[in-house]
């Protein structure tokens, strides 16, 4: 089946030590994108990448990093340099042949910082 | 900058009571309006969407209209069931800009009761 999958589905990290979120998508869309989620909270973009080997950042990239070395896969790493890390991380892929295409959302990766 | 601003919740009802949640945007340019829903623990899932102005999306007996000279979208259902309980956000884009980002409202809890 079609679809995007994120790993692993709850995460706990000490505080200190960088962790990496898993995206990965065979829908063959060409943008990709990382959403936090807090708890009665909207969701707000991290990064986005709209083609391989580019990404820009959203509106709360700091203390975290991404790559995007193959269309499929878009992995976030949440670095010790983020200060409240603990949420609900989402990542979404579209389609980009027109501006009005759908972003679809992975099942999302729940991060608590002990 | 572009925003969405949904009603505050949460929303409890009936089953087969009428749901209206609202929505209002700012936005430059033409954005594609959207909701999504998310149950308990998982990813966000699309539920309607509308491209253009007077535009009307609909499924599973959820409708909304493009409003443009009311910048609003609103979503409405007829008759809810327990199985609507979840939380509801609305959503812009702007295609022109930004690689399509989402920008999202701060989410609405439904509660549907037997």
């Amino acid at each position: 089946d079609g679809g995007i999958t994120q790993s692993p589905k709850y995460l706990f990290r000490k505080e200190g030590q960088n962790v990496t979120l898993s995206c990965e998508q065979n829908l063959n869309h060409d943008a990709m994108y990382w959403y936090r989620q807090d708890p009665g909270q909207g969701l707000r973009l991290i990064y986005y990448s709209q083609i391989v080997n580019d990404f820009q950042k959203g509106d709360i990239a700091e203390g975290y990093s991404v790559s995007r070395e193959k269309k499929e896969s878009f992995p976030l790493t949440v670095t010790s340099a983020q200060k409240n890390p603990t949420a609900f991380y989402l990542c979404a892929s579209r389609s980009q042949k027109t501006i009005t295409d759908t972003q679809y959302f992975g099942p999302g990766t729940r991060l608590t910082v002990l | 900058g572009d925003s969405v601003t949904q009603m505050e919740g949460p929303v409890t009802l009936s089953e087969e009571a009428f749901l209206t949640i609202n929505c209002t945007y700012t936005a430059t340019g033409y954005p594609s309006l959207f909701w999504y829903v998310q149950y308990p623990g998982e990813g966000l899932q699309l539920l309607l969407k509308a491209t253009k102005a007077d535009d009307k999306g609909s499924n599973k007996g959820f409708e909304a209209t493009y409003r443009k000279e009311t910048t609003s979208f609103h979503l409405e259902k007829g008759s809810v069931q327990v199985s609507d309980s979840a939380v509801y956000f609305c959503a812009l884009s702007d295609g022109e800009t930004s690689g399509s980002r989402l920008t999202f409202g701060e989410g609405t809890q439904l509660t549907v009761n037997p």
